[in-house]
């Protein structure tokens, strides 16, 4: 029972446009979500999150939006540039002593970026 | 700089053969955590630990073992229980408190079966 899915396994886009990564869940104890980017042989560098009682929230190029009652968040990337190629990794974690802060991945969605 | 370290980067074990991952860091972080990576997947738990002296099973956690008996430190060790080790291993750390800030990342290690 994968709790985390990213349905996507790849996703390309042009330079300068709109990247897309979409990612559901399964469990509703889940109260934050987190994106991660990894590039090979190296470790997952932590990108964004978002409260489950937010929908919204921006850094920069990055959004990441939250839809509670479809158990779907999304990763926007604009203006996507051709160093965004990598493997992104959503992620979400429930609160409480007994969950420790640990969190459940998704198996990725691997991103190219066109120049 | 602050940070975790993983060490070796490439590790061979051969069949039978018990090995450890070490995991070191720097942060001040309680907790810490083992993933393991294999191709096309996402990452997995193996281990975790809140506290030193105390850690509980992830969802993989037959096969492999971890001692916390200082703050930094988290070592894995892969033993010959582990039928099939050959993946790629990553440490992890974080305040559980902070959740929003996510997790730190080793660069991981890179474990074969020879």
């Amino acid at each position: 029972d994968q709790q985390v899915k990213q349905n996507s396994p790849s996703l390309s886009v042009q330079e300068g446009r709109i990247s897309i990564l979409n990612c559901d869940y399964t469990n509703s104890m889940f109260d934050y979500f987190l994106w991660y980017k990894k590039y090979p042989a190296e470790g997952p560098t932590f990108l964004i999150s978002i409260s489950s009682i937010k929908d919204k929230n921006e850094d920069g190029r990055f959004t990441v939006f939250l839809n509670k009652s479809a158990k779907h968040l999304s990763l926007h990337i604009v203006p996507s540039q051709p160093g965004d190629s990598a493997v992104y990794f959503c992620a979400a974690s429930a609160g409480g002593v007994t969950n420790a802060g640990k969190s459940t991945f998704g198996d990725g969605t691997t991103l190219t970026v066109k120049p | 700089d602050g940070g975790i370290t993983q060490s070796p980067k490439y590790l061979f074990r051969k069949e039978g053969q018990n090995v450890t991952l070490s995991c070191e860091q720097n942060l001040n972080h309680d907790a810490m955590y083992w993933y393991r990576q294999d191709p096309g997947q996402g990452l997995r738990l193996i281990y975790y630990s809140q506290i030193v002296n105390d850690f509980q099973k992830g969802d993989i956690a037959e096969g492999y073992s971890v001692s916390r008996e200082k703050k930094e430190s988290f070592p894995l060790t892969v033993t010959s229980a582990q039928k099939n080790p050959t993946a790629f291993y990553l440490c992890a750390s974080n305040r559980p408190g902070d959740r929003n800030y996510g997790y730190t990342f080793g660069s991981g290690t890179r474990l074969t079966v020879v």
